[in-house]
């Protein structure tokens, strides 16, 4: 299994500005996810931050709006920019485990847009 | 891509009855098929997970099955209690693959005490 710590774990956020959500893991990983959760939504992913290379975004999601670095096998942030109101969500990062396929998610950060 | 589609959207039971959710999938080279549960304000937490070399999996009082030629599979969940009622999503990934968990859109199940 994996810890994972997210933070902030909530935010309140002025439309037009932008914030970043930070993800530390307690080993190291390839891979980490970040998914988005809309109120009584599902899962859905944003992209695969991948160490020592670009991102990779899932269709509907840009760099420009959500930039991703990752600096190192344990670390990921994901940057939400020009919030409006309809960023309003839980971001997840996430990790999987490269035996079994289980994903391990953080505790997760709620933004607000007003 | 994969895509996943889970019903019902809501279910409500009566405590000690059993409830199904069923879920289906698009990409037959999707080959790990997981059941996640979120509580209210939690993060989603595995509960069981079925591989597609298996047709059924069980742990007490939940199980799923797998139909591969369907592209089938289902979470069975046997004398239901209040701690139960949660979200549940199933998913489906080429785990040799991409590594991409595609979830479905959930299942919010309540049981009445």
């Amino acid at each position: 299994s994996a810890v994972i710590s997210q933070k902030p774990s909530r935010d309140i956020c002025q439309r037009g500005t932008s914030l970043t959500i930070q993800c530390q893991v307690d080993s190291q990983v390839t891979m980490m996810f970040w998914y988005r959760q809309q109120p009584g939504q599902s899962l859905t992913l944003i992209a695969t931050a991948n160490q020592g290379s670009e991102a990779t975004y899932e269709s509907g999601f840009v760099i420009d709006k959500f930039p991703i670095s990752r600096p190192n096998l344990t670390f990921s942030t994901l940057t939400v920019s020009n919030m409006s109101p309809e960023d309003s969500s839980i971001y997840l990062c996430s990790v999987q485990d490269r035996n079994t396929g289980e994903l391990f998610f953080g505790e997760g950060s709620r933004l607000t847009v007003l | 891509g994969e895509n996943v589609e889970q019903h019902p959207s809501t279910l409500s039971v009566q405590e000690g009855d059993s409830a199904v959710i069923k879920c289906t999938y698009s990409d037959s080279a999707s080959n790990y098929f997981p059941w996640y549960k979120q509580e209210l304000g939690k993060r989603p937490q595995l509960i069981i997970d079925i591989r597609s070399n298996v047709g059924e999996k069980k742990d007490q009082r939940i199980a799923v099955t797998l139909n591969k030629t369907a592209k089938h599979f289902s979470l069975h969940i046997t004398e239901t209690q209040p701690e139960d009622s949660a979200v549940y999503f199933c998913a489906a990934l080429d785990y040799t693959g991409g590594f991409k968990t595609i979830f479905g859109a959930g299942t919010r199940l309540f049981v009445k005490a």
